[in-house]
């Protein structure tokens, strides 16, 4: 079956850098999306990587492996506005988005 | 505002009742979706139009039927409504179809239905 994993919930410190992993088991795959969503309000898009290595946006960056079914998303100079969560999307063979259940970062000042 | 707006935010509804929720882009954007959101917060693809065609149309119940009457629109009608349908539905456009080449989702607000 298609499965996406990423923690539950990571607390991080104001200022600091936090790296939020997911791997994914797809048939196929046509890259990987990365979104954010605060809390009673839409996902967001981040970011989109369908080739291995790093691409980087400001104090968001995210990575990918392909060979490892693996991606990051990492986030530096962390602000309290950056309190939400972060879900991971891989797109299968047929274009569907598999969806991981979110990671829930909470921000500490 | 170029957007994907969706109406109501808001249903508050009781056990067998009918209610549409109706949404709208003003991107341009050749497909759109609905999208359940559970109180696990996984995302489930209900429906997917693409030019007023569906193209996706996964196992929800045929209570839920899908409406486009053109390109910018799709709307979700709900017949008969069960207390697991309680949910946040999300209304979504994409230039091209989900995830090809790149093209992002663009996520309407939400619209939290409570059941009772």
């Amino acid at each position: 079956g298609q499965n996406i994993d990423q923690p539950t919930e990571m607390t991080a410190t104001e200022g600091a850098i936090v790296q939020i992993n997911c791997t994914y088991q797809t048939s196929g795959f046509n890259g990987l999306f990365w979104y954010q969503q605060h809390a009673g309000e839409a996902p967001t898009f981040l970011s989109y990587n369908v080739l291995d290595g790093l691409e980087e946006k400001g104090r968001f960056s995210s990575f990918l492996s392909r060979s490892k079914g693996y991606s990051y998303l990492l986030l530096k100079e962390l602000q309290m506005k950056d309190s939400a969560s972060y879900l991971c999307a891989a797109v299968d063979s047929n274009y569907q988005l598999i969806w991981g259940a979110g990671t829930k970062l909470i921000i500490k000042p | 505002d170029t957007a994907v707006s969706q109406t109501p935010k808001y249903l508050v509804t009781q056990m067998g009742n009918d209610k549409s929720i109706k949404c709208e882009q003003n991107l341009g954007h050749d497909t759109m979706y609905w999208y359940k959101q559970d109180s696990k917060k996984f995302l489930k693809i209900m429906f997917s139009y693409n030019n007023k065609e569906l193209i996706i149309n996964e196992t929800v119940p045929n209570r839920f039927s899908p409406k486009s009457p053109d390109k910018a629109h799709l709307n979700l009608h709900i017949n008969s409504l069960e207390l697991g349908d309680s949910a946040v539905y999300f209304c979504a456009s994409s230039q091209h179809v989900t995830g090809e080449g790149g093209s992002p989702l663009h996520f309407g607000n939400g619209t939290r239905l409570t059941v009772t």
